[in-house]
């Protein structure tokens, strides 16, 4: 059974628009959630986190939007760039000692 | 920050000819994590070390083994591969120490394309 759900498998944007990739989560543990992009053929590279008592988190062109009542969180990129074109994962992790759980990732596709 | 190698990237193995992946990790950190990612779903976690404290997923088939000889290292043994095995095998470490310090993630390696013919 999923914990981590994300359930667009792909996602087309143009350049220099924005890109939300969307994640919920069911277990009501998780308090610290993060985004990992991966290119083919390499590992998961950490993009962006936060924790349960925040709802939103920036570094310079991604934010993380954090909805615990709904269990849900988002990442958004703006502008978007073709060099964003990945598979992007979301995890979740009840403590900081606890394993991440990962979704199924979402692919992006950013159109020149 | 950490530093995850993973050997060899792309492994080639007969269906039931056991099979061993390699990592290593710079920082000498004592959590090192095992992942298996088949396409298109969600990296799977199979095993997890707390130092030489090993912890093995309850779903994790018994056709998985690892072994972590020393702190820098650590290998993940699959006896007798199958063509459902086939996958990429991820190895981690926390970037950071424990606790909070999970919101700057994991460092992973490149990984290993495992194939069974």
């Amino acid at each position: 059974d999923q914990q981590v759900k994300q359930n667009s498998p792909s996602l087309s944007v143009q350049e220099g628009r924005i890109s939300i990739l969307n994640c919920d989560y069911t277990n009501s543990m998780f308090d610290y959630f993060l985004w990992y992009k991966k290119y083919p053929a390499e590992g998961p590279t950490f993009l962006i986190s936060i924790s349960s008592i925040k709802d939103k988190n920036e570094d310079g062109r991604f934010t993380v939007f954090l909805n615990k009542s709904a269990k849900h969180l988002s990442l958004h990129i703006v502008p978007s760039q073709p060099g964003d074109s990945a598979v992007y994962f979301c995890a979740a992790s009840a403590t900081g000692n606890t394993p991440l759980v990962f979704g199924k990732g979402t692919r992006l596709s950013v159109i020149a | 920050d950490a530093m995850v190698i993973q050997n060899p990237r792309y492994q080639v193995t007969q269906f039931g000819k056991p099979v061993t992946l390699s990592c290593s990790q710079t920082l000498n950190h004592n959590v090192m994590y095992w992942y298996q990612q088949k396409s298109s779903q969600a990296p799977k976690l199979l095993f997890h070390y707390y130092d030489k404290d090993f912890n093995n997923e309850a779903d994790t088939p018994d056709n998985f083994q690892s072994r972590r000889p020393n702190t820098s290292f650590c290998f993940l043994d699959i006896r007798s591969p199958g063509l459902g095995d086939a996958a990429m095998y991820l190895c981690a470490t926390p970037s950071e120490g424990g606790g909070a310090s999970i919101l700057r993630g994991y460092t992973f390696g490149s990984g290993t394309r495992l194939t069974v013919v």
